[in-house]
C-alpha cells in the first residue's frame, strides 16, 4: 500500500517563510507524479493551489510556490499571512490512482 | 461557470447501499475525468475513484468491489453507487474534475460535498 507522508503540523510567524514537503513510500517524487497541492479551511471544500509540481492556479497568490526538493514535492509559502492558517494536502499520481498525503496543519503564530 | 453539485448523502446502515450524484453544469461529463474524494470527520482527504472520459474507471483498494461509478449522459450526472457500506465509509464525499492537458494534470472545480453517515 502506497503511503504519502507530510509533516503533521508546522508553525510559522506572520511574514515568515515555510516549506511543506510531500514524500512517497515508493521512492523519489518526480514530475511524473504530477504533484498537486490543496488548502483546506474548516468546513470548506479543498481549494486547489498548485498543480503538476509548480504551476499556480489562476487565483493562487504568488506567495505560494511549488517545487521538487530532495526527492520530495514541496510547497513554499513566502511572506505568510494570518489567513494562510489552514490544512494543506498534497496529492500524487500513481498511474491508476491518486494518493493524498495525510495533510499538514499550518499554524500562523 | 463550471460547477459540480453533489447530492444523495444521508444515513445508511452498515451493509446497506446508497447512491450519490454529482451533477455538472458548464462542462460535459463525457469529455472530462471526474473523481470522487472523501473526508471522514476530523480526518484527511482520501481519493476514492475516477471515471475517465472514455468510461474507464479506477478505484481505491478501500472501496474496490463495493463502490461503482456510472454516468447518465442525458442528465450530465455522475453516480457513485455504494454497496455493503461500512462504518469507515462515513465521510463527506466530494466530486472534482480532473483536467489532463499540455502534459499537466490538475483538479477543479470541486463540489461542496455531501455527507454520508454509516450507522445503525
Amino acid at each position: 500500500q502506497t503511503v504519502v507522508t507530510q509533516e503533521p503540523s508546522v508553525t510559522v510567524s506572520p511574514g515568515g517563510t515555510v516549506t511543506l514537503t510531500c514524500a512517497s513510500s515508493t521512492g523519489a517524487v518526480t514530475s511524473d507524479y504530477y504533484p498537486n497541492w490543496f488548502q483546506q479551511k474548516r468546513g470548506q471544500a479543498p481549494r486547489p493551489l498548485i498543480f503538476s509540481t509548480s504551476s499556480r492556479h489562476s487565483l493562487t497568490p504568488a506567495r505560494f510556490s511549488g517545487s521538487l526538493v530532495g526527492g520530495k514535492a514541496a510547497l513554499t509559502l513566502s511572506g505568510v499571512q494570518p489567513e494562510d492558517e489552514a490544512d494543506y494536502y498534497c496529492l500524487l499520481y500513481y498511474g491508476d490512482c491518486w494518493v493524498f498525503g495525510g495533510g499538514t496543519k499550518l499554524t500562523v503564530l | 461557470e463550471v460547477q459540480l453539485v453533489e447530492s444523495g448523502g444521508g444515513l445508511v446502515q452498515p451493509g446497506g447501499s446508497l447512491r450519490l450524484s454529482c451533477t455538472a453544469s458548464g462542462l460535459n461529463i463525457t469529455k472530462n475525468f471526474i473523481n470522487w474524494v472523501r473526508q471522514a470527520p476530523g480526518k484527511g482527504l482520501e481519493w476514492v475513484s475516477v471515471v475517465h472520459s472514455v468510461g474507464t474507471t479506477y478505484y481505491a483498494d478501500s472501496v474496490k468491489g463495493r463502490f461503482t461509478i456510472s454516468r447518465d449522459n442525458s442528465k450530465n450526472t455522475l453516480f457513485l453507487e455504494m454497496n455493503n457500506v461500512r462504518r469507515e465509509d462515513t465521510a463527506v464525499y466530494y466530486c472534482a474534475r480532473e483536467t489532463v492537458a499540455a502534459g499537466k494534470r490538475w483538479f477543479g472545480p470541486w463540489g461542496q460535498g455531501t455527507l454520508v453517515t454509516v450507522s445503525s
